[in-house]
């Protein structure tokens, strides 16, 4: 069982649609973090939250817009989205520091018609 | 540039063989190493880290990994795999100067074979 807890784990939408990925933790970490993964590829680092702020954010589209409203919770909002977004969203949460290991949700599987 | 790489994309190994997952790294300072592995599906599992002291570094599922400075390398074995090892494996390092960007390998896709 993770500890890091992601959902829905599938969603459908439109490109005209708004939606939402929900992400919690309860291990403590205060650090959460956006991946993108596509088929057979690494994942792609996103956003990084550190202690609810926004600490990296990777050149992503505006059309991703991400939240932290406590340090146990992560959000990222969808609107517009293209179907090549299409993809495997993971979150993850660690300790602060660069030598801690991050500990990833099992990911919502979004698809764009 | 920084780098991280597995130069095998897809290994094949017979249950009850020995497996080993190379990985490789180029930093200017060794940086903090991680396996991690993913079943279809699902997310990434932490199989083992290394950060420093003993060069073999024992994980969960019966894995460990050896880091070999002079090599810049940090690979993945197991003696005996099951069929639930079937899965894509993935070396990660994170640079000590700062946190929060790992870097992941492409990836290193196990089939298992009865």
């Amino acid at each position: 069982d993770t500890e890091v807890t992601q959902t829905p784990k599938h969603l459908v939408m439109g490109m005209t649609n708004k939606k939402s990925l929900k992400c919690e933790q309860h291990m403590g970490h205060r650090a959460m973090y956006w991946y993108k993964q596509k088929a057979k590829k690494p994942p792609e680092l996103m956003f990084v939250y550190s202690y609810e702020k926004l600490s990296i954010n990777e050149s992503v589209p505006s059309r991703f817009s991400p939240e932290c409203p406590n340090s146990s919770l992560l959000n990222l909002h969808l609107h517009a989205l293209q179907p090549e977004d299409s993809a495997l969203y993971l979150c993850a949460s660690s300790q602060e520091g660069p030598n801690q290991p991050q500990h990833f949700g099992d990911g919502t599987r979004l698809s764009i018609l | 540039a920084q780098s991280v790489t597995q130069p095998d994309i897809h290994i094949t190994v017979s249950e009850g063989a020995s497996l080993e997952l190379r990985c490789n790294y180029s930093y200017g300072a060794t940086p903090y190493l991680f396996w991690y592995v993913q079943s279809p599906g699902q997310g990434l599992q932490l199989l083992l880290k290394y950060f420093s002291g003993d060069t073999l570094v024992q994980g969960i599922k019966g894995f460990e990994a050896e880091f070999k400075r002079s090599q810049s390398s940090f690979n993945l074995r197991k003696p005996s795999v099951h069929w639930s090892d079937a899965a894509e494996y993935f070396c990660a390092v994170a640079p000590t100067d700062s946190w929060g960007k790992f870097q992941f390998g492409a990836g290193t896709q196990v089939v298992v074979t009865p």
